[in-house]
């Protein structure tokens, strides 16, 4: 079974933090992404990233970068922590672009900032 | 562009009753759907896909969805609810002409099965 694992359930950080979330998957996906999830919004794209230093923008980058330096391997970085930032975050990976499998998700990172 | 609605913010059914969440899409090119489930405090998990072919897909759980072209829906049902399907529950659509790798996911509907 595929495997996608986030670094912490729960965070809190203060306003103007540098925030790093953690994300490794064990199954060699190509792709990963980082969604936010808000009630009444659903899923939104942050970013998304199809190979090793790869990286596009999603539907909401404002705020956020990535890295990923390593395939398995994939964080969401707040350079500088808002209040309206506070939200969960869900890790995902697929296997490639262009394939029709799908997401497997991490359980999620439910950060605070105060 | 690719869009998903889920007109329902909430369905709530009698355990025993079959269920049925609503799901529409808008793609240019040809779709490819998925529903997905989430529990309290979990990630999503998968239940189920159209990719082609049978219009009816079955998946996890007891769970069905027929895809509608002509109506771009992709609605999940389930001829008996369990108190344990109550859950969140999310739509998305792949382009797969335009848009490869990413989804677009639904604002979810909240389904709640009483005993």
């Amino acid at each position: 079974d595929v495997k996608v694992t986030q670094s912490s359930r729960y965070l809190v950080k203060r306003t103007g933090e540098k925030v790093f979330l953690e994300c490794v998957q064990d199954m060699d996906h190509e792709n990963m992404f980082w969604y936010r999830q808000d009630p009444g919004l659903g899923l939104r794209l942050i970013y998304f990233s199809y190979d090793v230093k790869m990286k596009e923008k999603g539907d909401i980058p404002e705020g956020y970068s990535v890295s990923r330096e390593k395939k398995e391997r994939f964080s969401l970085i707040l350079e500088s922590a808002s209040t309206n930032q506070t939200s969960m975050y869900l890790c995902a990976s697929s296997l490639y672009l262009g394939d029709n499998t799908e997401a497997f998700f991490g359980q999620g990172t439910r950060l605070t900032v105060v | 562009a690719q869009s998903v609605a889920q007109p329902e913010d909430q369905v709530n059914v009698a355990e025993g009753n079959p269920l049925t969440v609503k799901c529409t899409y808008s793609v240019s090119g040809n779709p490819y759907l998925f529903w997905y489930v989430q529990y309290p405090n979990r990630g999503l998990q998968f239940l189920l896909k159209y990719i082609t072919g049978d219009n009816l897909v079955k998946g996890s759980y007891g769970f069905e969805a027929e895809f509608n072209k002509s109506q771009t829906s992709f609605h999940l049902k389930k001829p008996s609810a369990l108190v344990s399907d109550s859950a969140l529950y999310f739509c998305a659509v792949r382009d797969y002409n335009t848009n490869a790798g990413k989804s677009t996911f639904g604002d979810g509907t909240t389904l709640t099965v009483k005993p």
